[in-house]
């Protein structure tokens, strides 16, 4: 799998938005890039994914380089309950084995939020 | 739904005994991952399963880890015997299509964390 690089940590202040950068400069052309946030004393729960062109949901959206080699996970509005881990994953099309790809979690981005 | 259920929430035993952690997935998930967390190594996968059978178990660290699923609604990692370095935070997540695909989500557990005295 292709790698990705976040910073270890961050801080926003409350009812802020929050940009959270990740880079994957090896990205191939195929990787959906996937994000995913763990809350304390919790398992990751998914946030959004997206391949190319930016994706908005509920939860956040996700805008993606041109180039495809960053993006960033936005919070419109940062809440205390956005406090967590997040992180950054890509995902290659199933092209063997029914699809299946390992896939590491690597340590993701702490957000704390200030009230 | 209730969602991928794991039990015990805690659990805390003495080197060398036999610890056994379980996994509920969500009905209907065909998937199943056993993830382990530490602060030095992450989210590590341990196995995957697909329709009960084991797919890959190259991230079982050594013998010792075995994990079972003998039938859609249940799993089972198993430590025998226990060491103080198997103490770490562990995972069960569903998923509803084959494998870990690509607009697939994991749904994950609240993790059953084991501390090996």
């Amino acid at each position: 799998d292709a790698k990705t690089t976040q910073p270890n940590s961050m801080e926003s202040n409350e009812e802020e938005p929050v940009h959270l950068p990740c880079n994957h400069s090896t990205i191939s052309g195929t990787d959906y890039i996937h994000w995913y946030r763990q809350l304390p004393s919790q398992g990751p729960e998914y946030v959004i994914h997206g391949l190319t062109s930016n994706v908005n949901n509920r939860m956040a959206s996700l805008a993606i380089a041109e180039d495809r080699k960053s993006s960033t996970l936005i919070l419109h509005r940062a809440t205390l309950r956005d406090a967590a881990v997040y992180y950054c994953i890509l995902r290659d099309l199933p092209v063997n084995s029914g699809g299946y790809q390992k896939v590491t979690f690597g340590i993701g981005t702490k957000l704390q939020v200030i009230p | 739904d209730a969602g991928v259920i794991q039990s015990p929430r805690h659990e805390v035993t003495e080197m060398g005994q036999e610890v056994t952690l379980r996994c509920k997935p969500i009905s209907g998930h065909n998937s199943l991952f056993w993830y382990r967390q530490t602060m030095m190594r992450g989210l590590e996968l341990l196995i995957y399963f697909n329709n009960n059978v084991p797919i890959d178990d190259s991230g079982m660290p050594e013998d010792r880890f075995s994990a079972k699923m003998p039938n859609a609604s249940f799993s089972t990692l198993k430590i025998q015997p226990s060491e103080p370095r198997d103490s770490a935070v562990y995972f069960c997540a569903s998923s509803p299509k084959r494998g870990w695909s690509y607009n697939s989500p994991l749904h994950f557990g609240n993790g059953t964390r084991l501390t090996v005295t």
